[in-house]
């Protein structure tokens, strides 16, 4: 059974581009959430989707966006690129309902910013 | 709001030595609770969880206990080994939500 997938695994993009993600969930998972990684603020959740609706957002700016579409894959973008979006950014699927399944990670992918 | 709270690192230790991460939580209700390790260069594997008080989740020689009165999930292992080497996060996720809060993470370093 394929595990999470993400990609790229990783990018560069300069300051003021904007950036789509991409995640694949394991077949049949319908919950798709991604979460944000640095050094310094740790795991930060972002947004989560359930049957192609955004059920919970976390606390980032308009920037950030998502949506998940009709075979549950995912798509992130982060619009006008700061410094500060460079991060490893997760993606994790789970059958869906509440936290208590467990949610499988992706690998990520690693963006950095100049 | 919700929390976790989680020993700092990292840990060092000798392989076969017994290894303690506390893990705290402040969470209205009874979250479910895990604990998540990552590798180098990797995302995050599940490696137990539980969802009751006094529940015992475990996995690969690693075990867990949900402890409502302290508000406790501490992960223990008897016998480290130098591939138990990785970042450990505790996590919980509120109940009747889906999102999960985590902690800031233990790095565990064990040596031969």
């Amino acid at each position: 059974k394929a595990g999470v997938t993400q990609t790229p695994r990783y990018l560069i993009k300069t300051r003021g581009q904007q950036v789509t993600l991409s995640c694949s969930p394991i077949s049949g998972h319908r919950s798709v959430s991604w979460y944000q990684q640095t050094p310094g603020q740790g795991l930060q959740f972002l947004f989560e989707y359930f049957s192609e609706t955004q059920r919970n957002k976390g606390n980032f700016p308009g920037r950030f966006s998502g949506r998940q579409f009709s075979n549950s894959r995912s798509e992130m973008n982060v619009s006008t690129l700061e410094l500060g979006d460079s991060a490893l950014y997760l993606c994790a699927s789970s059958l869906g309902g509440t936290g208590n399944y467990g949610y499988t990670f992706g690998s990520g992918t690693r963006l950095t910013v100049v | 709001g919700d929390s976790v709270t989680q020993m700092e690192g990292p840990v060092t230790l000798s392989e076969e030595a017994f290894l303690t991460i506390n893990c705290t939580y402040t969470a209205t209700g009874y979250p479910s609770l895990f604990w998540y390790v990552q590798y180098p260069g990797e995302g995050l594997q599940l490696l137990l969880k539980a969802t009751k008080a006094d529940d015992k989740g475990s996995n690969k020689g690693f075990e867990a206990t949900y402890r409502k009165e302290t508000t406790s999930f501490h992960l223990e292992k008897g016998s480290v080994q130098v591939s138990d080497s990785a970042v450990y996060f505790c996590a919980l996720s509120a109940v009747g939500y889906s999102t999960l809060t985590f902690g800031k993470g233990t790095m565990l370093l064990v040596s031969p």
